[in-house]
């Protein structure tokens, strides 16, 4: 079965800082990966995803993400962090060609500082 | 023109009571999902139909029953509630099993 690690519910960063989240997977076939976001009060919204095409993907609101298998990993990155970037994001994985069960890690709550 | 819509947005109950939640997406999707999501965010799949067949059905007690009358339209009935179904509940929707999804804005259920 599928897993997803989020390290650190909380990151801290100041306005104009790189935004790191990271994620971690574990499967044991292709996954298709996913990073969504949670603003206060509201459901969630794809950012970006990765589908075993180009290793890079960009997403809306200048996220990307790399995935790299050897560590199996999708991290999420913004260079420069804005206010409006305060939020949840949550890493997600399924499995291609499997039972596509969708699962989801415990989400990382980003602060922006002024 | 909201693409996953979902009513009631709050839902106050008492312990025993019966509730429906209802969603619906107009985006031509085949695959709609239900999930739950606790007071530390954590997000929970529940349910997920395909073409109106049920496909996952996590370990969710049978006091919830999933119906989806066509592809549009996937409700969530709870009978008996309880303390502990208190959550927020989101409905997703992808174009087919594993894409991405597109998220209601969720029912915030509070039982009393």
């Amino acid at each position: 079965a599928q897993s997803v690690t989020q390290l650190g519910s909380h990151v801290s960063v100041s306005e104009g800082a790189l935004v790191l989240l990271r994620c971690n997977y574990s499967s044991s076939v292709p996954p298709y990966l996913f990073w969504y976001v949670q603003y206060p009060n509201q459901g969630l919204q794809l950012l970006l995803k990765y589908t075993s095409a180009a290793t890079l993907v960009k997403g809306i609101n200048g996220f990307e993400a790399e995935f790299k298998k050897s560590e199996t990993s999708f991290h999420l990155t913004k260079p420069s962090a804005h206010m409006s970037d305060a939020a949840e994001y949550f890493c997600a994985v399924t499995i291609s060609g499997g039972s596509y069960i969708p699962t989801f890690g415990r989400g990382t709550s980003l602060i922006v500082h002024p | 023109d909201t693409a996953v819509s979902q009513t009631p947005k709050y839902l106050v109950t008492q312990m025993g009571n019966d509730k429906s939640i209802k969603c619906e997406q107009n985006l031509g999707h085949d695959t709609m999902y239900w999930y739950k999501q606790d007071s530390k965010k954590f997000l929970k799949i529940m349910f997920s139909y395909n073409n109106k067949e049920l496909i996952i059905n996590e370990t969710v007690p049978n006091r919830f029953s999933p119906k989806s009358p066509d592809k549009a339209h996937l409700n969530l009935h709870i009978n008996s509630l309880e303390l502990g179904d208190s959550a927020v509940y989101f409905c997703a929707s992808s174009q087919r099993q594993g894409y991405e999804q597109y998220f209601g804005p969720g029912t915030r259920l509070t039982v009393t």
